[in-house]
């Protein structure tokens, strides 16, 4: 069972190109979510999905979209990079029942730089 | 919104033993988590409290206050291994998590 995966595992961009960062996990968790993390800022949620086909912003959601059209994926996509984007950027799910500890495990990251 | 402080950096020897202090502010809460996460890794869950009172696993602890917005993660008989950042995060009323900004502990041999 691989868990959470990422790819790219790094990546430099241009600035101004789209990029998509993808996420796949195969524990058929209900809820998904991306972080981003900045050296001194902790983890930061970009956005969320609580299921198949639903998705929410969270506290950082500007500049970048999700979508949800699986339970296994959640791709990330920053339309048009910008240099504050630059940031190691985590996936993580959850099995999403509410009560419980619902713990959220996190895929290995992303580490983008946009030049 | 969440307002999570826990120091940034604390360095102890091998087989000693650290307290990591974790305070939040929080307009709902549902649960504080404590995750490890070593340089260039993803965060490890480590604990969850949700309940006043310490829970104990092996050589962590992790204890909550609600009342005071405070908790605190134990680590006994220090290793090298257990060198790498401690993440503090507060799960809302909202079921998401706002984490705090680590604290990166240095075991000395």
């Amino acid at each position: 069972i691989a868990g959470i995966t990422q790819a790219p595992t790094s990546q430099i961009l241009a600035a101004g190109r789209r990029m998509t960062l993808r996420c796949t996990q195969d524990m058929r968790h209900n809820a998904m979510y991306w972080y981003r993390q900045d050296l001194g800022l902790g983890l930061r949620l970009i956005h969320y999905s609580n299921t198949a086909g639903t998705t929410g912003k969270g506290e950082v959601p500007d500049g970048y979209s999700v979508s949800r059209a699986n339970t296994d994926d959640f791709p990330l996509t920053l339309a048009s990079a910008v240099p504050s984007q630059t940031s190691v950027y985590f996936c993580a799910s959850s099995d999403g029942a509410s009560g419980g500890a619902d713990t959220q495990y996190f895929g290995p990251g992303t580490r983008l730089t946009v030049l | 919104g969440q307002n999570i402080d826990q120091p940034t950096e604390m360095t102890a020897t091998e087989g000693a033993i650290v307290q990591i202090n974790c305070t939040y502010q929080t307009s709902g809460f549902n649960g504080l988590f404590w995750y490890q996460q070593h340089a260039g890794e993803a965060p490890t869950f480590l604990s969850y409290n949700v309940l006043d009172g310490l829970e104990e696993k092996g050589r962590f602890s992790s204890f909550l206050s609600r009342s005071k917005g405070y908790s605190y993660l134990l680590l006994k008989e220090l290793q090298m291994k257990d060198s790498a950042s401690y993440l503090c995060a507060v799960r809302d009323s909202d079921y998401k998590l706002s984490f705090g900004a680590g604290t990166t502990v240095t075991v000395r041999a």
